[in-house]
C-alpha cells in the first residue's frame, strides 16, 4: 500500500513569513496526526483529526499555527508568521482507527528551517 | 501518561543481539507498551507492542517484566539497518485520546 505522502520535503523561509505543509494519509485511515520534531527530541503531537473533525489540538500554538482536514482525507498545516523556534521536522501520521496505537504510519516529514 | 526512562544511547556490533531497556514504573494496568523506531531522515515506524506476555514478531521480541514496570526490546541479530532511535511508549489501547507521546528514546549505533 502507498505510504503517507508529505510535501514539500524541505522548506527554508525567513522569520515572519508564512508556510504550509501538505499531507495525504493512507487511504481509509480515519485518524490523522501532525507532529513537530525539534532536533534531538522526540516528536511532539500538535493536532489530531478524526475524519474531518479536530479531536485534540491542545498542543497547537493557535496564535500562529492552523490546520485543516477538509473532506476527511488530506490535510494542511500552516504557520503564520513563522518564528526561529519553529525550525523543526513536521511529521504527518495516520491510523485506521483512533486508539490503534500500534497502527500509526508516519510520512518522512517536512524539514522547515526559519532564518 | 506513564513516564519512561531509556538510555540516551547504546552501541552494538553487527549480527550480535541487542537488548534495549525501558523503565516505566508509573504504567497503569491498561497501558500497552509500544515500541517505535526512527531511522535517519524518516518518520517513526512501529516495531512491536505488548501488554503482559512476551511478544515476538519478524522484527523483534518484547520481554515485559512480571510487575510491568520495565520492558526490554530485543533485536536478535543487529544489522546496520537497525541503527535508529528507539522509543518505548506506554499508552492506553483505545484510550480517550489514542495518542502516541514520544520521549527522547535510545539512539542505537551498530558497528560493522
Amino acid at each position: 500500500e502507498a505510504g503517507v505522502a508529505q510535501s514539500p520535503r524541505y522548506k527554508i523561509i525567513e522569520k515572519r513569513q508564512s508556510v504550509a505543509f501538505w499531507c495525504n494519509p493512507i487511504s481509509g485511515h480515519a485518524t490523522l496526526y501532525w507532529y513537530q520534531q525539534i532536533l534531538g527530541q522526540g516528536p511532539k503531537l500538535l493536532i489530531q483529526f478524526q475524519n474531518n473533525g479536530v479531536v485534540d489540538d491542545s498542543q497547537l500554538p493557535k496564535d500562529r499555527f492552523s490546520a485543516e482536514r477538509l473532506k476527511g482525507v488530506d490535510s494542511t498545516l500552516k504557520i503564520q508568521p513563522a518564528k526561529l523556534e519553529d525550525s523543526a521536522v513536521y511529521l504527518c501520521a495516520s491510523s485506521f482507527i483512533r486508539g490503534w496505537n500500534y497502527g500509526y504510519t508516519f510520512g518522512s516529514g517536512t524539514r522547515l528551517t526559519v532564518v | 501518561d506513564a513516564k519512561t526512562t531509556q538510555p540516551n544511547s547504546m552501541e552494538s556490533n553487527e549480527e550480535e543481539p541487542v537488548h534495549l531497556p525501558c523503565n516505566h514504573s508509573t504504567i497503569s494496568g491498561t497501558d500497552y507498551i509500544h515500541w517505535y523506531r526512527q531511522l535517519p531522515s524518516q518518520g517513526p515506524e512501529y516495531v512491536i507492542h505488548g501488554l503482559t506476555s512476551n511478544v515476538n514478531n519478524r522484527m523483534a521480541s518484547l520481554a515485559i517484566a512480571e510487575d510491568r514496570k520495565s520492558s526490554t526490546l530485543i533485536l536478535h541479530r543487529a544489522t546496520l539497518r537497525d541503527a535508529a532511535v528507539y522509543y518505548c511508549i506506554p499508552t492506553n489501547y483505545g484510550g480517550s485520546q489514542g495518542n502516541l507521546i514520544f520521549g527522547k528514546g535510545t539512539k542505537l549505533s551498530v558497528k560493522p
